[in-house]
């Protein structure tokens, strides 16, 4: 079964600076995905980087960016030039099968960042 | 706006009550998924409708939830002779069959927070 761990319950960061988010997770599959979403405190989920295990290249959104460590099953988030509206929730997240070609996804319990001004 | 939609956003109930809610997905979406999230973790898989069809449910769905998407648009999930323990943020999401991205990201509603006394 994916088991997806994310060790930080809470993180501080000085605006402008940069911050790792861990996240490690377990699967027996070869050919597996993984997500982070940031969650605000309004509640709604927001996506913002995807990593497939097949991938060669860590993979990068603007000011986020994935630490993809396959031997170590780590898949790190790297937030650079943190800005006080990234103060929020964040899930990384495996995708798991359903009975079709759709997925669900398992997530980890989450790291709350809290962005110093 | 063309996001996922959840209503109510908010709903205090008594234990023992009967509760609705409903989840309106972008249109051309026809996956359908249920999460819950309790406070402080992660989000869970409750379920998963692909068109009308509900494909998959997690074992947190007892007997007193079910979910529904009678035409394949909206679905609505009801919990019966609610408890303490139901207390959660319930997500919908929804996603398209085939998506030009190879993840086809879910998209998550804004969640509707019940709170039973």
């Amino acid at each position: 079964a994916q088991k997806i761990t994310q060790t930080q319950p809470g993180m501080f960061v000085q605006e402008k600076e940069a911050v790792t988010l861990d996240c490690t997770y377990d699967t027996s599959d070869q050919s597996y995905g993984l997500f982070w979403y940031k969650q605000p405190s309004s509640g709604e989920m927001i996506f913002l980087i995807y990593q497939g295990s097949y991938d060669e290249q860590n993979a990068t959104e603007g000011r986020y960016s994935l630490n993809f460590q396959k031997a170590r099953k780590s898949a790190n988030l790297v937030i650079s030039a943190s800005q006080l509206g990234d103060s929020a929730m964040y899930f990384c997240a495996m995708r798991a099968p359903t009975m079709d070609s759709s997925y669900k996804l398992i997530f980890g319990s989450g790291t709350r960042l809290l962005v110093r001004p | 706006d063309t996001g996922v939609s959840q209503d109510p956003r908010h709903k205090i109930t008594k234990r023992g009550q009967n509760v609705t809610f409903r989840c309106d997905p972008i249109s051309e979406h026809n996956r359908l998924y249920w999460y819950r999230q309790t406070l402080g973790q992660g989000p869970e898989f409750l379920t998963y409708f692909q068109n009308e069809a509900q494909l998959e449910k997690s074992r947190l769905l007892s007997d007193r939830f079910s979910a529904e998407r009678p035409k394949g648009s909206f679905s609505t999930l009801e919990i019966q002779r609610t408890e303490q323990g139901d207390s959660a943020m319930y997500l919908c999401a929804s996603s398209p069959a085939e998506g030009g991205e190879k993840y086809n990201e879910q998209f998550f509603g804004p969640g509707t927070r019940l709170t039973v006394l």
